[in-house]
């Protein structure tokens, strides 16, 4: 069974300072993947950034990259310079390979402080 | 152009009726997916198709029947609804292959009254 935990359930970061979500994940399948998504208060679900489990370097999208601790089953998600459009829901979400069921964290809500 | 949408946004409805939701990609996936997301905002799959054919059935009520009339469209019905259904209902696609990432549709917000 694969698990996904995210340990803060809300964040408040002043605006143009970085910001680190953690995210922790549970598994006996050596091939996964990792996602990130934002769901703003809009309600849509985007996807953010991608970490495959054999992936040697660790994913950059932009002001987005992901810290990926392949031993201590960690995935945090990393946001540099933070802006007001950053305050959202973002969850993090992991997949077998093989398998088409993507597992969900509890999310973390960011507020993004002017 | 939108990649994967769905229909109605809102669906306001009283306990008993029938409803159904609609989605449509146009990604050229193989696969579609139905996701509900609670008042808590915890999203759990429901559903899973890929080229018509159902793959994923997680434990949901046999009043949800998600039916798939080609690759690019799976719609959600929902017979006899009930208070607790009242949730965001998401669809998604994606190619099966790999770790090919999931694109979601914008949401229904369903409200059994």
């Amino acid at each position: 069974a694969q698990k996904i935990t995210q340990t803060q359930p809300g964040m408040f970061v002043q605006e143009k300072e970085a910001v680190t979500l953690d995210c922790t994940y549970d598994t006996s399948d050596p091939s996964y993947g990792l996602f990130w998504y934002k769901q703003p208060s809009s309600g849509e679900m985007i996807f953010l950034i991608y970490q495959g489990s054999y992936d040697q370097q660790n994913a950059t999208e932009g002001r987005y990259s992901l810290n990926f601790q392949k031993a201590r089953k960690s995935a945090n998600l990393v946001i540099s310079a933070s802006q007001l459009g950053d305050s959202a829901m973002y969850f993090c979400a992991m997949r077998n390979f093989g398998n088409e069921k993507l597992t969900f964290g509890t999310g973390t809500r960011l507020t993004i402080i002017p | 152009d939108t990649a994967v949408s769905q229909t109605p946004k809102y669906l306001v409805t009283q306990m008993g009726n029938d409803k159904s939701i609609k989605c449509e990609q146009n990604l050229g996936h193989d696969t579609m997916y139905w996701y509900k997301q609670d008042s808590k905002k915890f999203l759990k799959i429901m559903f899973s198709y890929n080229n018509k054919e159902l793959i994923i059935n997680e434990t949901v009520p046999n009043r949800f029947s998600p039916k798939s009339p080609d690759k690019a469209h799976l719609n959600l019905h929902i017979n006899s609804l009930e208070l607790g259904d009242s949730a965001v209902y998401f669809c998604a696609s994606s190619q099966r292959e790999g770790q090919e990432t999931q694109y979601f549709g914008p949401g229904t917000r369903l409200l059994v009254l």
